[in-house]
């Protein structure tokens, strides 16, 4: 059972570009996660979704970032118009379920600078 | 406002040593916490979890406690190997559902 993937690993976008980062859950889980880490800074919660829908996006800006989880194929983070301040490690996580002490499984991150 | 809060940020033991790390957490309601592993480029792996019931847990060499009344958990590691060189995260869950509050970490090195 491979684990969470995230693609690509490393990103490089200009100011004013679009980035979008790819992360499919583990095979059998529903509910997909989006952290972001910035340097010397722990993950912060982004977006939770559910297949097609939205769960929870309080932690995601309201502009220029976007998220999606279609019925077939990954999930999407979307930049628009990127800016410096853009540049961290954005981590996916999925899981089965989660109520009780349900598991968060982590993909590898997808690193993104802008220049 | 919900905090976790970690200690030491960092710690250098040598190769055998035992440390142990500490986190406090202001989260309210709490549902459980959550140590992860984070090596250097790698996504988090999870060690343990443990409700406000469970007063201690382990995973190999790894035991994490937790005292909800004083809203404080620890992770023991015994024998350190040079493989647990990692970032470790403390994470508490606020209510059953999503949202995960992540601490800093403790960037743990050990040396031969």
């Amino acid at each position: 059972n491979a684990g969470v993937m995230q693609n690509p690993r490393h990103l490089v976008r200009r100011r004013g570009q679009e980035a979008r980062l790819r992360c499919s859950p583990m095979k059998g889980h529903s509910h997909v996660y989006w952290y972001r880490q910035l340097p010397e800074e722990g993950l912060k919660f982004m977006v939770y979704l559910q297949k097609e829908n939205i769960i929870d996006e309080s932690g995601m800006p309201k502009e220029r970032f976007s998220a999606e989880f279609p019925k077939e194929g990954p999930s999407i983070l979307r930049i628009q118009q990127v800016v410096r301040g853009d540049s961290a490690a954005y981590f996916c996580a999925s899981s089965r379920e989660t109520q009780g002490n349900y598991e968060q499984y982590f993909g590898p991150g997808t690193r993104l600078t802008v220049t | 406002k919900n905090q976790v809060e970690q200690s030491p940020q960092s710690l250098i033991i040598l190769e055998g040593k035992n440390c142990t790390l500490q986190c406090n957490y202001t989260v309210s309601p709490f549902s459980n916490l959550r140590w992860y592993k984070q090596d250097t480029g790698r996504g988090p792996v999870s060690l343990t979890i443990m409700t406000f019931s469970e007063n201690t847990k382990s995973n190999g060499r790894y035991t994490a406690t937790l005292d909800a009344d004083t809203k404080q958990s620890s992770l023991h590691i015994t024998a350190s190997q040079l493989s647990d060189s990692a970032s470790y995260i403390c994470v508490v869950s606020g209510q059953a559902g999503t949202a995960l509050i992540f601490g800093k970490g403790t960037t743990l090195s050990v040396s031969s």
